[in-house]
């Protein structure tokens, strides 16, 4: 399987104020996903990144409060914006390939806190 | 709507012993299945997948799954459960019908005493 890291693995972030997390994988792979981890909950998806063109988000994610970018098949970056404590959570990224998306692999999470 | 039913929030099993972990899904199609550990402070680790075929399948570090599809279940199972095994677990679901997106469950914290 492919390995995947995040970028930051964690933060302390003030309300108001945004945060870019960066995933890397060091393999082409067909899909991309952002997932949401609140605090004592299971995962959420956020949306799948989409290489080339706008991400497509889950019921409840807009893209003005979490843009994700995909410039490549190898990188993806999830941007939380304005962010208030309601956004502290682990935010994990995982990829999948086309015909086996639904089998993904996930990088090791970036815990974020809103003070 | 899909589902996937976790019923254990935490279990506790002594070193040793035989360990399940039970989840159960709700779906209109032909679900892939799926089981994923997480330990404190690290992202998910695939244990083990099932897609078709033998429905009993073999996972890594010693974990097993069997598919009952008359009961809709998709149960974890180790023989013999050691320390490291402390952690969280998760069932996730996904099928074809229903695009890329896979739908976990809630998560059972498994704690292991010497």
């Amino acid at each position: 399987s492919a390995v995947i890291s995040q970028k930051p693995s964690r933060d302390i972030c003030q309300r108001g104020t945004s945060l870019t997390i960066q995933c890397q994988v060091d393999s082409q792979v067909t899909m991309m996903f952002w997932y949401r981890q609140q605090p004592g909950q299971s995962l959420t998806l956020i949306a799948t990144a989409n290489q080339g063109s706008e991400a497509t988000y889950e019921s409840g994610f807009v893209i003005d409060k979490f843009p994700i970018s995909r410039p490549n098949l190898t990188f993806s970056t999830l941007t939380v914006s304005n962010m208030s404590p309601e956004d502290s959570s682990i935010y994990l990224c995982s990829v999948g390939h086309s015909g086996r998306s639904y089998e993904q692999y996930f990088g090791p999470g970036t815990r974020l806190t809103v003070t | 709507a899909q589902s996937v039913t976790q019923p254990d929030i935490h279990i506790t099993v002594s070193e040793g012993a035989s360990l399940e972990l039970r989840c159960n899904y709700s779906y209109g199609a032909t679900p892939y299945l799926f089981w994923y550990v997480q330990s404190p402070g690290q992202g998910l680790q695939l244990l083990l997948k099932y897609f078709s075929g033998d429905t009993l399948v073999q996972g890594i570090k010693g974990f097993e799954a069997e598919f009952k599809r008359s009961q809709s279940s998709f149960n974890l199972r180790k023989p013999s459960v050691h320390w490291s095994d402390a952690a969280e677990y998760f069932c996730a679901v996904g099928a074809r019908e229903y695009g890329n997106k896979l739908v976990f469950g809630a998560g059972t914290i498994l704690r292991v005493k010497s």
